[in-house]
């Protein structure tokens, strides 16, 4: 696509509910990662995938949150048993990341609310 | 372990005025450094980067950004400001030998009319 592509753009959630959050990214993107954008906060990074490596996954905050990344392309994000500490906007970008781009592009965000 | 950080977490300017948004890094070698811009109810969008080459970096929306090694900085700078600059800015900077790219805490920028 043209984008990065996520989805849903709204979800709102009960506690103790598992939710999935979706990132398409840009057609031939090998890199991908997952930031959370908290009320008046900065971007908290959450994963990395590149390639076929394995992912870095020292920004989750705990085990409940994990994410895979599918045939290179789709991820997707799931938080399991949500907590209200949860809601926030759950941002995807996708890049290149080679020597000559190695800019970010950034989805829309899933903005999700615990409730 | 590399860093950026915005000192500042508003900056109020008037309109046609010239405004700065402060970045400092911390980074060993050569670092490359963003900036992102995020307008209200959007995603993040690239200004400009700096990678290697000329200090003066020109971006997108007559942004431009300043690389000073000796003081580790790495302003967003704009002549003359507009209300609709008015947004969120986040610098950021990438390693290659590292995966991640860091984030800033962002900056407010208002511009009044």
């Amino acid at each position: 696509g043209a984008g990065v592509s996520q989805s849903p753009s709204n979800k709102v959630t009960e506690k103790g509910k598992d939710v999935e959050l979706r990132c398409d990214p840009i057609s031939g993107h090998t890199a991908l990662y997952w930031y959370r954008q908290s009320l008046g906060q900065g971007l908290e990074f959450l994963i990395y995938f590149q390639g076929n490596s394995a992912p870095d996954k020292s920004g989750l905050p705990s085990d409940r949150f994990s994410a895979e990344r599918t045939g290179g392309s789709v991820s997707t994000l799931t938080i399991q048993r949500t907590q209200q500490e949860d809601s926030a906007v759950y941002l995807c970008a996708s890049s290149r990341r080679d020597r000559v781009s190695t800019e970010a592009f950034f989805g829309q965000g899933t903005r999700l609310t615990v409730v | 372990a590399q860093s950026v950080a915005q000192p500042e977490d508003q900056v109020n300017v008037a309109e046609g005025n010239p405004l700065t948004v402060k970045c400092t890094y911390s980074v060993s070698g050569n670092p490359y450094l963003f900036w992102y811009v995020q307008y209200p109810n959007r995603g993040l969008q690239f200004l400009l980067k700096y990678i290697t080459g000329d200090n003066l970096v020109k971006g997108s929306y007559g942004f431009e950004a300043e690389f000073n090694k000796s003081q580790t900085s790495f302003h967003l700078k704009k002549p003359s400001a507009l209300v609709s600059d008015s947004a969120l800015y986040f610098c950021a900077t990438y390693k290659w030998e590292y995966s991640t790219l860091t984030f800033g805490k962002g900056t407010m920028l208002l511009v009044s009319p």
